[in-house]
């Protein structure tokens, strides 16, 4: 009964260091989310995927890039680690709901990430 | 920015109290939900509430949403100790995105 798994849960980088945050879900659902909470922030959205091989942008993009090859997972990356990425990432997952979009979130435990 | 803010954002009270917790959006939605965050965890799932619900009860929590206000409730009746937490409302649009609001930090005293 796995639900939402993130690897890696904690993670030190070095300015410019490149990382891969892996997500995966097995209850079959069709979105994909990636979040950041910082302390005072809530959560924002980085990037969504409404079905395997699609992703979009969400409130903040910049810095970061997904891919969702499988249904099952979804890949958020770093390409040059920057101290402003400094975060917890959360990873979450949802059924489609059919009258109104967005149903209930499935989030993993998160990925406390340092950027040096 | 975000869309929902919730307030307070800190609330401290006695075991056996009720609690409640206030969310205000900006534009117009599809449904509002409502998690709770442990320290350290992941966020949790509380409630759903549509756009064309008005109030929506599970267990000890009740939610309201009033749309031409924009706005929403948390009641949490009969605290416990256990209940100490962050609260996030969330607020869902078309397009598929969930936008969360900063919180609000519960404390139930024993």
């Amino acid at each position: 009964n796995a639900g939402v798994t993130q690897t890696p849960k904690f993670r030190v980088l070095k300015t410019g260091q490149s990382m891969t945050l892996l997500c995966a879900q097995d209850m079959n659902h069709e979105y994909m989310y990636w979040y950041r909470q910082d302390p005072g922030m809530g959560l924002r959205l980085i990037h969504y995927s409404v079905g395997e091989g699609t992703t979009a942008k969400g409130e903040v993009p910049d810095g970061y890039n997904v891919s969702r090859l499988k249904k099952q997972n979804f890949l958020l990356g770093l390409e040059s680690a920057a101290p402003s990425q400094t975060s917890v990432y959360f990873c979450a997952s949802s059924y489609r709901d059919r009258e109104q979009g967005t149903g209930e979130l499935f989030f993993g435990e998160g990925s406390r990430l340092t950027v040096l | 920015s975000q869309q929902g803010e919730e307030d307070p954002q800190a609330l401290s009270i006695q075991e056996g109290e009720n609690a409640t917790m206030n969310c205000s959006y900006k534009t117009s939605i599809n449904n509002l939900q409502w998690y709770r965050q442990n320290s350290g965890r992941g966020l949790v799932h509380l409630i759903l509430i549509r756009s064309n619900e008005r109030e929506k009860h599970s267990g000890r929590l009740r939610v309201t949403l009033d749309t031409s206000k924009k706005s929403s409730s948390l009641l949490i009746t009969a605290s416990r100790a256990a209940d100490t937490a962050s609260y996030f409302c969330a607020t869902g649009h078309a397009g598929n995105m969930l936008t969360f609001g900063g919180g609000t930090r519960l404390m139930v005293k024993p």
